[in-house]
């Protein structure tokens, strides 16, 4: 199964900063990877799909890019509810894998 | 509205077995391949199977190959997992999703756009 590496596993950031997750591929993936937004006790919400494509009503602030094994997801000018975990999720082969997730914290 | 509504979870002993159900409305949903995900607790997120819309392929994660099985009745517009020969391990909140599927006139995406609220499965004795 390929293995997916997010980092950092948590960050503090404040409202207003610019803040950017990695997540790699134990093997190349193409662009075949989303990025999604989960708060405690709600369901996952996808942000981004096939690397760079924003789902239809997520902010403009999110936003991801790259291909291959080096993948990011960046939030521009962080807002109070966007203090979440947050996961890569890579849809190239079976079965389907996870980054660890990263916790978004407030300063 | 679409939506999706799951029920089924609950207490079991190891080596019991549940049936979980995930209703959809407000899509067709014959046309989309379903998906169940499940998270232990305070842990993160793992993809279990999935089912093409017309049920003629699906696939699982390695640790439930064997013991977990994924149908759908489009009639009922409803998506099941089986889970049998439970283990601790398998305690864990259960979520189907629904993926919208996108082309880029090249390759098919995942696109897990729709989800259910979970249903939480406990395997303790």
């Amino acid at each position: 199964a390929i293995q997916m590496t997010q980092s950092p596993s948590s960050l503090s950031a404040s409202v207003g900063d610019t803040v950017t997750i990695t997540c790699r591929a134990s093997q190349g993936i193409r662009s075949d990877l989303g990025w999604y937004q989960q708060k405690p006790g709600k369901a996952p919400n996808l942000l981004i799909y096939a690397a760079s494509n924003l789902q239809s009503g997520v902010p403009s602030r999110f936003s991801g890019s790259g291909s291959g094994t080096h993948f990011t997801l960046t939030i521009n000018s962080l807002q109070p509810e966007d203090f979440a975990t947050y996961y890569c999720l890579q849809d190239y082969n079976y079965p389907r894998t996870f980054g660890q997730g990263t916790k978004v914290e407030i300063k | 509205e679409v939506q999706l509504v799951e029920s089924g979870g609950g207490s079991v002993l190891p080596g019991g077995s549940l049936r979980l159900s995930c209703a959809a409305s407000g899509f067709t949903f014959t046309n989309y391949w379903m998906t169940w995900f499940r998270q232990a607790p305070g842990q993160g997120l793992e993809w279990v199977a999935n089912i093409k819309g017309d049920g003629s392929q699906n696939y699982y994660v390695d640790s439930v190959k064997g013991r977990f099985t994924i149908s759908r009745d489009n009639a009922k517009r409803s998506l099941y997992l089986q889970l049998n020969s439970l283990r601790a391990e398998d305690t864990a909140v259960y979520y189907c999703a629904r993926d919208g599927n996108y082309h880029d006139g090249r390759y098919y995406y995942d696109v897990f756009d729709v989800w259910g609220q979970g249903t939480m499965v406990t395997v303790s004795s």
